[in-house]
């Protein structure tokens, strides 16, 4: 059975950092391409970053150069490291598995990030 | 602002079919997915590529495309299908992903 974990979500003050991590079980995350995605509370889904399984990344551009998407195939889990955060990025975090279709089949529960002062 | 628009609203009387749609440049070259959205809940992917259904989706659930719009039918539809919907693709340059600004479904 598929399934992804998010944790790492937190209360971060503006300028911080964290680091989620999603970890799979039921696939092996190196073979497939993954992505975070993101709802602010009350709105609709973001599409935040895409790791190819040959391991070129993409970021929307309202993250890019601020957050790094990574994995790590020992522990079969995704990262997403967010740098210089801002109110702007709390959100419901979610890692999703993508299919060769650029859609994504397998959703976790999401990480809860809330940027404030 | 979002690449692929979608009506905020839609309503359907019970076991009437409705047709929610999503339109942008990029659909011209790229199939759209579809996601039902409940309160509380992660996205489910519904309908994905030219109309496929993964597995557990009812088949009263189908999509389809024409030009730079993409289309999702639910035929006869039912309370449970009371959900916000969103569509997503490729952005035009092919490199990123976008969705739609998503539709709440009513059922009446």
């Amino acid at each position: 059975e598929v399934q992804l974990v998010e944790s790492g979500g937190g209360l971060v003050q503006p300028g911080g950092s964290l680091r989620l991590s999603c970890a799979a079980s039921g696939f092996t995350v190196s073979s497939n391409h993954m992505s975070w995605v993101r709802q602010a509370p009350g709105k609709g889904l973001e599409w935040v970053s895409l790791i190819y399984s040959g391991g070129n990344t993409y970021y929307a551009d309202s993250v890019k150069g601020r957050f790094t998407i990574s994995r790590d195939n020992s522990k079969n889990t995704l990262y997403l490291q967010m740098n210089s955060l801002r109110t702007e990025d709390t959100a419901l975090y979610y890692c999703a598995r993508v299919g060769d279709w650029m859609g994504f089949d397998y959703w976790g529960q999401g990480t809860l990030v809330t940027v404030s002062s | 602002s979002s690449e692929l628009t979608q009506d905020p609203a839609v309503s359907v009387a019970l076991g009437q079919t409705v047709r929610i749609t999503c339109q942008g440049d990029s659909l011209r070259s790229y199939y759209a997915s579809w996601y039902q959205q409940k309160p509380g809940q992660a996205p489910v992917l519904v309908i994905y590529g030219q109309n496929n259904r993964p597995s557990g989706i009812p088949d009263r659930f189908s999509g389809s495309s024409s030009g730079n719009t993409a289309s999702l039918t639910i035929t006869g539809a039912q309370a449970e299908d009371e959900a916000d919907y969103y569509c997503n693709s490729r952005d035009s340059s092919g490199d990123h992903l976008v969705f739609g600004g998503g539709t709440k479904l009513t059922v009446l």
